[in-house]
């Protein structure tokens, strides 16, 4: 069976800094990952996904992650952060049917 | 234009109530879905619809019953709520439910059983 581990609860991180949301996935067959964001009392949104191709994935608000098959991790990462980037993170593996199989979400804390 | 919209926002009743959310979406697509998430915000998906067929039934109680009138549409009627129910549930919906597919989430419904 497919799992995904989000291996940090909590990030407090100050403004500017940079950041890394690290995701593993546990999975014997090809993968499809996402990252959703979920802002304070809103629905989830995406942010990027992996589906073949380049390793390195682009997505909106200036965050990318990395695909390593040999580590099986999409960990997410921004150079520099901003108060609004505050917000609930949540790593993805999609299987057939289109179901989501979520991590247990990061909480992002940016401080000023 | 809201894309994927629930209604109502807020829930609060008592045990033993009978309630329904219901979810519309304006994007044309195909398959919806439910989700569950619990007050430590993990997220388990409950059901799916592919125009207007049941595709996705996890482990819920029977107690749980969807239903989609039309593609547009899927509603969650809970009938004998339990404390265990409260949660947010969002509703969200795929171009045709494949496993690669961006899903677009409504804004969630607060479901508080007193």
């Amino acid at each position: 069976a497919q799992s995904v581990t989000q291996l940090d609860s909590q990030v407090p991180v100050f403004e500017e800094a940079p950041v890394e949301l690290r995701c593993n996935y546990s999975s014997s067959v090809s993968v499809y990952l996402f990252w959703y964001v979920q802002y304070p009392n809103q629905g989830l949104q995406l942010l990027l996904k992996y589906l073949s191709g380049s390793t390195l994935v682009k997505g909106i608000n200036g965050f990318e992650a990395e695909f390593n098959k040999s580590q099986t991790s999409f960990h997410l990462r921004k150079p520099s952060v901003h108060i609004s980037d505050t917000a609930e993170y949540f790593c993805a593996v999609g299987r057939h049917g289109g179901k989501l199989i979520f991590g247990q979400g990061t909480e992002l804390s940016v401080k000023p | 234009d809201t894309a994927v919209s629930q209604t109502p926002k807020y829930l609060v009743t008592q045990m033993g109530n009978d309630k329904s959310i219901k979810c519309e979406q304006n994007l044309g697509h195909d398959t919806m879905y439910w989700y569950k998430q619990d007050s430590k915000k993990f997220l388990k998906i409950m059901f799916s619809y592919n125009n207007k067929e049941l595709i996705i039934n996890e482990t819920v109680p029977n107690r749980f019953s969807p239903k989609s009138p039309d593609k547009a549409h899927l509603n969650l009627h809970i009938n004998s709520l339990e404390l265990g129910d409260s949660a947010v549930y969002f509703c969200a919906s795929s171009p045709r439910g494949g496993f690669q597919e961006t899903q677009y989430f409504g804004p969630g419904t607060r479901l508080l059983v007193l």
